[in-house]
């Protein structure tokens, strides 16, 4: 069964600060997304990774897909109260009936 | 990318009643995927349900206590049976699209069973 660790599970920040939030699996992934989602919405995509070490900006956010494409990174540089949401990474192979593996979430409070 | 507009919204229920809750994409969609999420927390895969065919259900969930259609291919209901008060909790609907692909996602019923 393919598992994909996310942490941490809560982060509050004050407005300007940095923050990573880390994906993890043990299994490979042909694909890695990270979607947000606000309180009364289905989650929304951010990024898609695909190629290992591959590395991709959206504005103040920067996202990290290992080398060995089994883990991922979300960086987000001065971060404001805008940001807050539930992040989730998600982990996709074609060959597993198209179903995307989901991690846990990490709860984003930015307090300005 | 196919747009899905899901309701009710909200509801609030009594315990032993039944929900149905419905999703419509305004395109078709070969796959859709009901979800159930506890408020701030992750998705949890209950079936995924293609046009013509019984849907899929993951370990845990039951056709009898969820069944699910889908009579075309922009359309599908999730029906929560039998309600009890552990069955509070947002549902969602899903389908693939795009290229690279994505999932997209309807705004999400949250239900409260009293």
């Amino acid at each position: 069964t393919q598992l994909l660790e996310q942490s941490p599970q809560f982060l509050s920040i004050q407005e300007g600060e940095n923050l990573t939030v880390y994906c993890n699996s043990s299994s490979v992934f042909s694909s890695l997304q990270w979607y947000r989602q606000e309180p009364g919405e289905g989650p929304v995509l951010l990024v898609t990774v695909v190629t290992g070490g591959e590395v991709k900006k959206l504005k103040r956010l920067t996202f990290q897909f290992g080398d060995a494409r089994k883990d991922s990174s979300l960086h987000i540089t001065a971060a404001q109260p805008g940001d807050t949401g539930l992040y989730l990474c998600a982990g996709f192979n074609a060959g597993n009936n198209r179903k995307l593996i989901w991690g846990l979430g990490t709860s984003l409070a930015v307090n300005p | 990318s196919a747009v899905i507009s899901q309701k009710p919204s909200r509801d609030i229920c009594q315990r032993g009643t039944s929900l149905t809750i419905q999703c419509q994409v305004d395109s078709q969609v070969t796959m859709m995927f009901w979800y159930r999420q506890q408020p701030g927390q992750s998705l949890t895969l209950i079936a995924t349900a293609n046009q013509g065919s019984e849907a899929t259900y993951e370990s845990g969930f039951v056709i009898d206590k969820f069944p699910i259609s889908r009579p075309n291919l922009t359309f599908s209901t999730l029906t929560v049976s039998n309600m009890s008060p552990e069955d509070s909790s947002i549902y969602l609907c899903s389908h693939f699209g795009g290229d690279p692909f994505e999932a997209f996602f309807g705004q999400g019923t949250r239900l409260t069973v009293v």
